[in-house]
């Protein structure tokens, strides 16, 4: 988890109402991502990005939107929560330039929507 | 199928050898990886193999691959029960995003 943050760490919601959760790094990583974990589904991409302003749709992508305007952050916004939003997040970073393409994880959100 | 396959639960004995097995489906993946979730935590990446190795030792860990068959392993010599966790596989696509599994728990017997 060394030089990923994601905030808040846990939330509780309401149906209807928008979330932002957000994504910090300090290692100055070109790419980075969001999934959501749900037991009998493993991690599921959601959206990424590979720089600043430059984002694309993952799997699982309706619902969400995202936004990088900095290097360091990568914002993922539920604009009007749903109870099948219930999940944990979690946020990835990698650099191509490693050539191993390996992503390392935040410790995740735990978001719940009633 | 677009599925990683991988299979649920494995139990072992301390000190026994863990072998944990994974199918993938693209056969043009570059990259294959195991990752490691203990309770309550993120994602922790344990070793990684490029397409035109067919094995990778790093310590306790081997990770065995048969581009072929598109079958990955993972063995965890003299298994702790600090490993104790889910395990997941995770194939590199050409998009340049993880396809993952949906994770092997181990579990380790005193």
């Amino acid at each position: 988890d060394a030089g990923i943050t994601q905030s808040p760490r846990h939330k509780v919601t309401e149906t209807g109402t928008p979330v932002t959760l957000r994504c910090h790094q300090t290692e100055n990583h070109r790419y980075m991502y969001w999934y959501r974990q749900d037991p009998g589904h493993g991690l599921r991409l959601i959206h990424y990005s590979y720089g600043v302003k430059d984002t694309d749709k993952g799997e699982v992508s309706d619902g969400y939107s995202v936004s990088r305007s900095k290097t360091e952050d990568f914002l993922l916004t539920l604009e009007s929560a749903t109870s099948s939003q219930t999940s944990v997040y979690f946020c990835a970073i990698s650099e191509s330039g490693t050539g191993s393409y390996e992503q390392y994880f935040g410790p995740g959100t735990r978001l719940t929507v009633t | 199928g677009e599925d990683v396959e991988q299979s649920l639960f494995l139990s072992v004995r301390e000190g026994d050898s863990s072998v944990i097995n994974c199918t993938y489906t693209d056969s043009s993946s570059t990259y294959l990886y195991w990752y490691k979730q203990e309770p309550g935590a993120g994602l922790q990446l344990l070793t990684y193999i490029f397409s035109n190795m067919d094995m990778k030792q790093d310590q306790r860990l081997t990770v065995l691959l048969n581009k072929k068959d598109k079958h990955l392993s993972l063995r965890i010599a003299d298994t702790q029960t600090g490993d104790s966790a889910i395990y997941f596989c995770a194939e590199l696509r050409s998009q340049g995003n993880l396809i993952f599994g949906k994770g092997t728990k181990l579990s380790v017997k005193p």
